[in-house]
């Protein structure tokens, strides 16, 4: 199965602040790849598919990149409501499709 | 308004069973392929199970092969996660999600709409 690491696994920040996180594939998984946002008590949130498209309604300081086994999730402009756990996820071809560990941003 | 709603979360005793549902609303669910994902306490997300949208396929993760199964109701636009033999490592938050896909050269999957998940506790 193909595991997946995101970095850091934690993270403390300000508002205002680029913040960006990294997600690396063990094996080349050329863009399918997905990040996602989750705040405590609530179901996971779609923000970005196939590596870098924006899912629709969500803010444009948002962005994603990278193809086969480095990916990144960026905030351009840290925002009070952004602070969350995301996860991405690898959804190449079929199932299993693995979620990262998650990477925490909390408030500096 | 597109929605998923799970129920049939509760308390279960190790080696029971549980049904959960997950109703939707909003979209055409026959369309649609669907999944089950979970979350420990305090833990990231597993990916659980995957139902094509006629129910032809089928893919389970290893951690539940063999004791869970999953199905789909499209008259009743509901799907359905039976769960045997349930290991205290089985609780969880389970969520049901919708997958969609956009052909982009190539066919992307994302899971884009989400329930509000139903919680399982497994314990004597």
């Amino acid at each position: 199965d193909i595991q997946l690491t995101q970095s850091p696994s934690f993270l403390s920040a300000s508002v205002g602040d680029r913040v960006t996180i990294t997600c690396r594939a063990s094996q080349g998984i050329s863009s399918y790849l997905a990040w996602y946002q989750q705040k405590p008590g609530k179901a996971p949130k779609l923000l970005i598919y196939a590596a870098s498209t924006l899912q629709s309604g969500v803010p444009s300081r948002f962005s994603g990149s990278g193809s086969g086994t480095e990916f990144t999730l960026t905030i351009s402009s840290l925002q009070p409501e952004d602070f969350a756990t995301y996860y991405c996820q690898q959804l190449n071809s079929y199932p299993p499709w693995t979620f990262g560990q998650g990477t925490k941003v909390e408030i500096k | 308004e597109v929605q998923l709603v799970e129920s049939g979360g509760g308390l279960v005793q190790p080696g029971g069973s549980l049904r959960l549902s997950c109703a939707a609303s909003g979209f055409t669910f026959s369309s649609y392929e669907m999944n089950w994902v979970r979350q420990a306490p305090g833990k990231g997300l597993e990916w659980v199970s995957y139902i094509s949208s006629s129910g032809s396929t089928i893919y389970y993760a290893d951690s539940v092969k063999g004791r869970f199964t999953i199905s789909r109701d499209n008259a009743k636009n509901s799907l359905y996660l039976q769960m045997n033999s349930l290991r205290a490592e089985d609780t969880a938050v389970y969520y049901c999600a919708r997958i969609s896909m956009v052909a982009k050269g190539y066919y992307y999957y994302y899971m884009d709409v989400w329930g509000k998940g139903t919680t399982v506790t497994v314990s004597s």
